[in-house]
């Protein structure tokens, strides 16, 4: 069973378009996080939301967290090439740091 | 701050071999590490939990005897996969948890940093 399901797994999109990507539980957590991973590279982390509800905002990146804090949101304006990759939710499992993932969402943006 | 490293970036090796991956945290102290396999167009997927100066806690299907993991100091973790196979070819990446006071930011959620992975091709 997958704590944190992320939709969808995968989209190609035209350079320019808007797209939003899920991320849902079922439990609550008191954290979650996003994070951006290149090929061949390590996931590097975009935000973190901790309040349920809030709303950050990184350039044309926008991440919502659930009032419920169960669920979140990243949503990206004009999207451009630079911003393929796979983009991945996380959250915190335990008080150790454990993360646990979603399955991710490979964004591929033509031009 | 707060930069990982990892070395090899990369490896090749002949079955039945053994490979070493270093982990280590640059300009921070980091307690707990984690490392994760990544096999491609898929997600990470938590092997094992590093802690310095105890035996690593490792997730369910994940063999210990397999995979070695020892945390000797407060910067350095290392994976040695055993007897690798051409099963074990994957993209290994570790994380590290800065140890609060450590490191030159200040991330109060629990903010892991990984490092840029390395890529295994067991021939």
């Amino acid at each position: 069973t997958q704590l944190l399901e992320q939709s969808p797994q995968f989209l190609s999109i035209q350079e320019g378009e808007n797209l939003t990507v899920y991320c849902n539980s079922s439990s609550v957590f008191s954290s979650l996080q996003w994070y951006r991973q290149e090929p061949g590279e390590g996931p590097v982390l975009l935000v973190t939301v901790v309040t349920g509800g809030e709303v950050k905002k990184l350039k044309r990146l926008t991440f919502q967290f659930g009032d419920a804090r169960k669920d979140s949101s990243l949503h990206i304006t004009a999207a451009q090439p630079g911003d393929t990759g796979l983009y991945l939710c996380a959250a915190l499992y335990n008080q150790g740091g454990k993360l646990i993932f979603g399955q991710g969402t490979e964004l591929s943006v033509k031009p | 701050g707060a930069v990982v490293s990892q070395h090899p970036s990369r490896v090749i090796c002949k079955s039945g071999t053994s490979v070493k991956i270093e982990c280590r945290s640059l300009d921070f102290q980091a307690t707990t590490m984690f490392w994760y396999r990544q096999f491609p167009k898929q997600s990470l997927m938590l092997m094992a939990t590093s802690n310095e100066g105890s035996k690593a806690t490792y997730e369910q299907g994940v063999e210990k005897d397999k995979f070695l993991i020892n945390h000797a100091s407060l910067t350095l973790s290392t994976l040695t996969v055993t007897s690798a196979h051409p099963e074990d070819s994957s993209f290994y990446i570790c994380s590290a948890l800065p140890f609060p006071g450590t490191s030159g930011g200040f991330y109060p959620y629990n903010e892991q940093f990984f490092g840029p992975g390395t890529r295994l091709t067991v021939l």
